[in-house]
């Protein structure tokens, strides 16, 4: 199976800042790579496709970059609605389609 | 809307079977793939399995073979996750997601969430 890990797991950023969001897959998986954010007692929800597909009705300061091994999702510029946990997700070739463990964000 | 509306929590016993629905509404019910995720209290999100609607073919995860069966009713549009043989380790809540199988793979609407607890 293909081992996707995220880093940091967490973080601590203030509203304005911009945050960035590493995953790195154990292997090449193209640009078969998603990105959720998920709110407490919340179900998960998508925010990137593909890698760099904005998922529509998702703000513009979200984005995704990167192909093979290492992916980004970056926050432009933290609003208080975006203090969450973030998963990043391979579907490449045939499952099993794992999860990141997640990185949260906290408020400085 | 598309809306995927589950079924409420569940307390079993160790050693006991769960089965939980999970009701499409909004969209052609087998145009999209069904996936069943699940998390543990205060941990991450775990692929389960996914079932493709129009055939009922299903594919899970190594870790959960020979527990759990994924089903469908296309005459009411409810997709069914069984996991059977339950210990304390599968308190979790389950998620279903509706699967965007064109280009990549993404799960774009998902339910609320089922409960599930596992306590003698």
């Amino acid at each position: 199976d293909i081992q996707m890990t995220q880093s940091p797991s967490s973080l601590s950023a203030s509203v304005g800042d911009r945050v960035t969001i590493t995953c790195r897959a154990s292997q090449s998986i193209s640009i078969y790579l998603n990105w959720y954010q998920q709110k407490p007692g919340k179900a998960p929800n998508l925010l990137i496709h593909a890698a760099s597909s904005l998922q529509s009705g998702v703000p513009s300061r979200f984005s995704g970059s990167g192909s093979g091994t290492d992916f980004t999702l970056t926050i432009s510029s933290l609003q208080p609605e975006d203090f969450a946990t973030y998963y990043c997700q391979q579907s490449y070739d045939t499952p099993p389609w794992t999860f990141g463990q997640g990185t949260r964000v906290e408020i400085k | 809307q598309v809306q995927l509306v589950q079924s409420g929590a569940e307390v079993k016993k160790p050693g006991a079977s769960v089965k939980v629905s999970c009701k499409a509404s909004g969209y052609t019910f087998t145009s999209y793939y069904i996936h069943w995720v699940r998390q543990a209290p205060g941990q991450g999100l775990e692929w389960m399995g996914i079932l493709n609607p129009t055939g009922g073919s299903t594919d899970y995860a190594q870790k959960f073979q020979g527990r759990v069966t994924m089903t469908r009713d296309t005459s009411t549009s409810t997709v069914y996750m069984a996991l059977s043989s339950l210990r304390s380790e599968d308190t979790a809540v389950y998620f279903c997601a509706r699967g965007v199988a064109a280009g990549v793979h993404n799960l774009d609407y998902w339910g609320q969430g089922t409960l599930v607890t596992v306590s003698s």
